[in-house]
């Protein structure tokens, strides 16, 4: 299997554009996450879809962002407009089975590197 | 204030020495997992402990959790440079609705 695959790798953006990042989970896995990881605050759960469907968006940190999960084999998140404070590296994570449990796996993808200028 | 904490944040030992990083907090897990992130990639599960005092050992890496299941440790036996990585905790606790949070980490150099 081909993993987690997420585009770009590399995104570097002015203040104001639009960006879009995408994700491909593991086929077959039911859970899809969106993390942000910065210096300052770590790795932070911005989203999560299960079977296509927004679970918890609680952590999306304002309507600038957006999330779309059309089907099970594709996710994107937006944000728009972009801001200097939204740099930092994305990253998609997809997992098997009932989350919650406490014992589940996460698959990370490699993350987009966002840079807003 | 971060609900994991972690130490030493930084470290840089020599290669085939031992060493021990801390994650704890003052919140109840029901789980606690350790992920390794090289650079450039994104984290890698190494393992995940749901008991309390519970003990997994992983070729070279020891890992605990421990018996209130608030804190839990990594111990590398003889660190190669390819143990070289941040290393993150993560816990799942019921208010936090069971969602894994992670620890900010503690970056490993081992040097040969």
């Amino acid at each position: 299997d081909a993993g987690v695959i997420q585009s770009p790798r590399h995104e570097v953006t002015e203040m104001g554009q639009e960006v879009t990042l995408r994700c491909k989970p593991i086929s077959g896995h039911d859970y899809l996450f969106w993390y942000r990881q910065t210096m300052m605050r770590g790795l932070e759960l911005l989203i999560y879809f299960n079977n296509n469907v927004p679970i918890d968006d609680s952590g999306m940190p304002e309507d600038r962002f957006s999330a779309k999960m059309p089907n099970a084999s594709f996710s994107t998140l937006k944000i728009q407009p972009s801001e200097p404070r939204d740099s930092a590296v994305y990253f998609c994570a997809s997992s098997l089975g009932k989350y919650g449990t406490g014992n589940e796996k996460l698959f990370f993808g490699s993350g987009t590197q966002l840079s807003v200028l | 204030t971060q609900l994991l904490e972690q130490s030493p944040q930084f470290l840089s030992i020599q290669e085939g020495e031992n060493l021990t990083v801390y994650c704890n907090s003052s919140s109840v897990f029901s789980s606690l997992q350790w992920y390794r992130q090289e650079p450039g990639e994104g984290p890698v599960l190494l393992v995940t402990v749901v008991t309390g005092g519970e003990v997994k050992k992983l070729k070279r890496l020891t890992f605990q959790f421990g018996d209130a299941r608030k804190d839990s440790s990594l111990h590398i036996t003889a660190a190669q440079p390819g143990d070289t990585g941040l290393y993150l905790c993560a816990g799942a606790a019921m208010n936090y609705g069971q969602n894994f949070v992670f620890g900010p980490g503690t970056r490993l150099s081992v040097l040969p």
